[in-house]
């Protein structure tokens, strides 16, 4: 079966570090990956996503790294904010559906 | 900025109850979803709705849910007859076209307490 999932339920970071998050995924036809990002009490935020065409992909701060062999999908947060605290969770989607797969979320703390 | 809302934000009800759970997506969007978060869980897809009907749903979304498109800006999803694991985060999303991204817009959330 398809199954996405994260290696680390918390991570704990301080305040200017650098913070990577992991996930890993089972289905090999996903073509299409996602991060959100979501606070207490809201929805899930859009933070970057990246093709199964690509390796790497970059933005404000975030960096997401693919890398198809061994299924595996990270998040780098470059120097790491308070308002960076959050549950983290990555979403693959197959180029046949238009249903997004979360996975189990990780918590990013960050502390002064 | 634009965004998707929700009402209402906390609904509580009692086991068997019918409940409709609204949302108003980004105007010029075309494509709209319900996702739910059982407490600490996972967001799980529910259904996706396009052209005023339903383009996919997944086996959570059973005959007690339908989703409905009344006018030209709601989006509900009614409950006919709700059990206690149906409590959880109702998260309503849009879309402007599909398949080309997966930036989801998403409501704030209903949540929904069934005793």
């Amino acid at each position: 079966g398809e199954s996405v999932g994260l290696h680390l339920p918390t991570l704990s970071v301080q305040e200017g570090d650098n913070s990577i998050i992991n996930c890993a995924y089972s289905n090999s036809a996903s073509d299409y990956f996602i991060w959100y990002k979501q606070e207490s009490g809201k929805g899930p935020q859009f933070i970057i996503d990246i093709r199964s065409n690509m390796d790497k992909r970059q933005g404000q701060r975030v960096t997401v790294l693919l890398n198809k062999t061994v299924k595996h999908l990270s998040l780098q947060i470059a120097a790491t904010q308070p308002g960076d605290s959050a549950v983290y969770f990555c979403a693959e989607r197959s180029y046949n559906t238009d249903k997004l797969i979360f996975g189990t979320g990780t918590r990013l703390q960050v502390f002064p | 900025e634009p965004e998707v809302t929700q009402t209402p934000s906390h609904q509580v009800t009692q086991m068997g109850q019918e409940v409709i759970l609204r949302c108003v997506p980004i105007s010029n969007h075309l494509y709209f979803y319900w996702y739910r978060q059982i407490l600490g869980q996972k967001v799980e897809f529910l259904v996706s709705f396009y052209n005023n009907e339903i383009s996919e749903k997944s086996e959570i979304f059973d005959d007690q849910f339908s989703v409905e498109r009344p006018d030209g800006s709601n989006f509900t999803l009614k409950i006919r007859s709700t059990k206690l694991e149906d409590s959880a985060m109702y998260f309503c999303a849009s879309n402007p076209k599909r398949g080309t991204t997966g930036e989801l817009f998403f409501g704030e959330g209903s949540r929904l307490t069934v005793l």
